[in-house]
């Protein structure tokens, strides 16, 4: 079973910086899109970022553009997403998110699997 | 103001049929597939319904959707009380060159 598992969330100040990880397993991990998707709490979901397998192509929601940062390293098997420039609003569970379950060249809005999810809380 | 609309509720008896609309624009649900997820309280996004029609393996097929012009739907038979959770509506949107999601409907299962 795909397995998903975010981390480096947490509490951090207004104006601050922290670096998401997603480490994947069993599937080929250089073969998919992946993407970031948050959720604020007590709202619905928002597509964050999303890069292409080879990690050449790089997609942002308007929102972040600017400030996020997505990237991989297939030799890891692991994706990143480097934040800063935090505000309020940013407040919320990032899920890292496997494309699929079809093999396409460019991401999606189809996400087969989520991993649990990772906090982030900006706050003074 | 999610650019993918839902209404924000919707709600069924046990063992009766219910829709979930998505509406979108040309940018969107015109020119892409729709993708459907489930999210029960205090867990991750499942994804239901990919390539506006088919069903992930796992999936029961009382779960189905479709979708014409710039909308689609979710359709959900023989309602069962595990069924009460949000669903949401997702697309890739061509002109904003990312993926969108529809603002959530809480599914109430009466």
């Amino acid at each position: 079973e795909v397995q998903l598992l975010e981390s480096g969330g947490g509490l951090v100040q207004p104006g601050g910086s922290l670096r998401l990880s997603c480490a994947a397993s069993k599937f080929t991990f250089g073969t998919y899109a992946m993407s970031w998707v948050r959720q604020a709490p007590g709202k619905g979901l928002e597509w964050v970022s999303a890069i292409t397998d080879s990690g050449g192509k790089t997609f942002y929601a308007d929102s972040v553009r600017g400030r996020f940062t997505i990237s991989r390293d297939n030799s890891k098997t692991t994706l990143y997403l480097q934040m800063t420039s935090l505000v309020a609003e940013d407040t919320a569970i990032y899920y890292c998110a496997k494309d699929g379950p079809l093999l396409t060249i460019n991401p999606g809005a189809d996400f087969e699997y989520w991993g649990l999810g990772t906090l982030v809380t900006v706050s003074s | 103001q999610s650019v993918l609309t839902q209404p924000p509720s919707a709600s069924g008896t046990p063992g009766q049929r219910v829709t979930i609309s998505c509406s979108g624009s040309s940018s969107n649900i015109g020119g892409n597939t729709v993708n459907w997820y489930q999210q029960l309280p205090g867990t991750a996004p499942k994804l239901l319904i990919y390539s506006s029609n088919q069903r992930p393996s796992g999936v029961p097929d009382r779960f189905s959707g479709s979708k014409s012009g710039t909308s689609a739907s979710l359709a959900i038979s023989g309602l069962q009380s595990e069924d009460e959770a949000d669903y949401y509506c997702a697309a890739w949107d061509d002109s904003l060159k990312g993926a969108l999601f529809g603002g959530g409907t809480k599914l109430t299962v009466l």
